[in-house]
């Protein structure tokens, strides 16, 4: 089975260039979570969907963040424009509603905003 | 609100060692809890979880976990550890019906020969 799948892996951008990351869930999750890690702060939960409907967004900081949830098998997060303080690892995690709090973790995005 | 701490930041401990982190929680009701591993450059993988039943619970890779209501903890341990258990470990607690959780601060565990 496929697990999380993320792209892309790495990236590097210049201050006040657009951003997007991208998420393909486990096939047949249908909960999915985006979350970013920093040295300074941790894992924080930025968004959430539940049959790609947005079910708590309080995590996004500010409103260059933006997530969508087109379909049941892909999701974005678009950060524009980037900051340097945006810089940080991203992940995408995704769960089903037979065991909902059982995330699945992708690999994660490196962003670096130069 | 629903909390987690985990009070070490930084544990080294030897191979071969026992080792056990720590976890607290803050939660009005009975609580799902959680551990993930996050080994370097990876994302969490789930090592094991507590709904209900049996307060010890088994997970992956060798690890045990014992929650105690009477001191609200959720404690992970593991009798002998492996250079490849070198990494970091979060604690975390269901926070909502739609599959939020509430992630501890991590502690990050070195392995030394």
């Amino acid at each position: 089975d496929a697990g999380v799948i993320q792209s892309p892996r790495h990236e590097v951008t210049e201050m006040g260039q657009e951003v997007t990351l991208r998420c393909k869930p486990i096939s047949g999750h249908n909960s999915l979570f985006w979350y970013r890690q920093t040295m300074m702060r941790g894992l924080e939960l930025l968004i959430y969907f539940n049959n790609n409907v947005p079910i708590d967004d309080s995590g996004m900081p500010e409103d260059r963040f933006s997530a969508k949830m087109p379909n049941a098998s892909f999701s974005t997060l678009k950060i524009q424009p980037s900051e340097p303080r945006d810089s940080a690892v991203y992940f995408c995690a995704s769960s089903f509603s037979g065991d909902q709090e059982t995330q699945y973790f992708g690999p994660g995005t490196r962003l670096l905003v130069l | 609100a629903q909390s987690v701490t985990q009070p070490d930041i930084h544990i080294t401990v030897s191979e071969g060692a026992s080792l056990e982190l720590r976890c607290n929680y803050s939660y009005g009701a009975t609580p799902y809890l959680f551990w993930y591993v996050q080994s370097p450059g990876q994302g969490l993988q789930l090592l094991l979880k507590y709904f209900s039943g049996d307060t010890l619970v088994q997970g992956i890779k060798g690890f045990e976990a014992e929650f105690k209501r009477s001191q609200s903890s959720f404690n992970l341990r593991k009798p002998s550890v492996h250079w490849s258990d070198a990494a970091e470990y979060f604690c975390a607690v269901g926070a909502d019906s739609w599959g939020k959780l509430q992630f501890g601060a991590g502690t990050q565990v070195v392995v030394t020969p």
